[in-house]
C-alpha cells in the first residue's frame, strides 16, 4: 500500500543536540511538507519542497532545516536553535500539476513525537 | 492576514444525530476549502474539498457548504456514529498548493 512513512514514532532531544526526523513516500508525490503541530493550535507549516532540490521556508521555518535529494524523502533536522522544539511533527505530500496546483488533498503520515530531556 | 478559525468547544452529539461543524475564514474567499478527520496519536486524513464556485459536496454521510458571503464553510456528519468521534481540521489552500489550518473542533459522539 502506499502511504508516507515517518520514523521515530517518539523522540528525545538533548540540550545543544541536533536531531532529524525521517519521512518517506512512496505515492509518487512531488510536493512534500512538514508542519508542526501544539496542543489547541492549528498545524504550522514549517518547510516545504515542490520538486527534488528545491524547498522553501513555510511559516515558522526558524531553528529546522530540510534537504530533498530524492523524490521519496524529506528529512527535518530540528536544530539546537529552536528554543521550544516539543510538538507533535508532521509530514505530508501531495501530487502536484501545473493546472490543478492548491486543489490536490494533502496525505499525511502518523507524525513523530519529539520531546527534551 | 488571512485566518481561518474553527470552534474550540468540543461538540459532544448523541448517535444517529446530526454533527454541525462551522470554519469561518477572514479577508479573501480561499480558491479551495479542504476538509480533514484526525484521530488521537495519528496524522490528519483528508475528507472533502469544496471550491470557491461551489456551494455543495457530498461524500456518503458528509455534507460540505461554501458560503461566501458569510465567508463560512460548514461540515455535517448525519446519522453519526461513535467512530465519528474525531478532531475535524478546516484548511484553505493557496494557489501553491499550501494548507493554511484552523485550530480544529473534537466532535464526541455518545451511543
Amino acid at each position: 500500500d502506499g502511504g508516507i512513512t515517518q520514523s521515530p514514532k517518539y523522540l528525545f532531544r538533548k540540550e545543544g543536540q541536533n536531531v532529524t526526523l525521517s519521512c518517506e513516500q512512496n505515492l509518487n508525490h512531488d510536493a512534500m511538507y512538514w508542519y508542526r503541530q501544539d496542543p489547541g493550535q492549528g498545524l504550522r507549516l514549517i518547510y516545504y519542497s515542490q520538486i527534488v532540490n528545491d524547498f522553501q521556508k513555510g511559516d515558522i521555518a526558524e531553528g529546522y532545516s530540510v534537504s530533498r535529494e530524492k523524490k521519496e524523502s524529506f528529512p527535518l533536522t530540528v536544530t539546537s536553535a529552536q528554543k521550544n522544539p516539543t510538538a507533535f511533527y508532521l509530514c505530508a505530500s501531495s501530487s502536484r500539476t501545473a493546472r490543478t496546483v492548491g486543489s490536490q488533498p494533502q496525505h499525511f503520515g502518523d507524525g513523530t513525537r519529539l520531546s527534551i530531556l | 492576514s488571512q485566518k481561518i478559525e474553527q470552534n474550540s468547544e468540543a461538540l459532544n452529539i448523541q448517535e444517529g444525530k446530526t454533527a454541525t461543524l462551522t470554519c469561518n475564514y477572514t479577508n479573501y474567499s480561499p480558491a479551495y476549502l479542504q476538509w480533514y478527520r484526525q484521530d488521537p496519536g495519528r496524522g490528519p486524513v483528508f475528507l472533502l474539498l469544496i471550491r470557491e464556485n461551489e456551494k455543495e459536496k457530498r461524500k456518503e454521510r458528509l455534507k460540505v457548504t461554501f458560503d461566501t458571503t458569510l465567508k463560512q464553510s460548514l461540515f455535517h456528519i448525519t446519522a453519526s456514529q461513535p467512530a465519528d468521534s474525531a478532531t475535524y481540521l478546516c484548511a484553505q489552500t493557496d494557489s501553491w498548493g499550501k494548507l493554511q489550518f484552523g485550530a480544529g473542533t473534537q466532535v464526541v459522539v455518545t451511543p
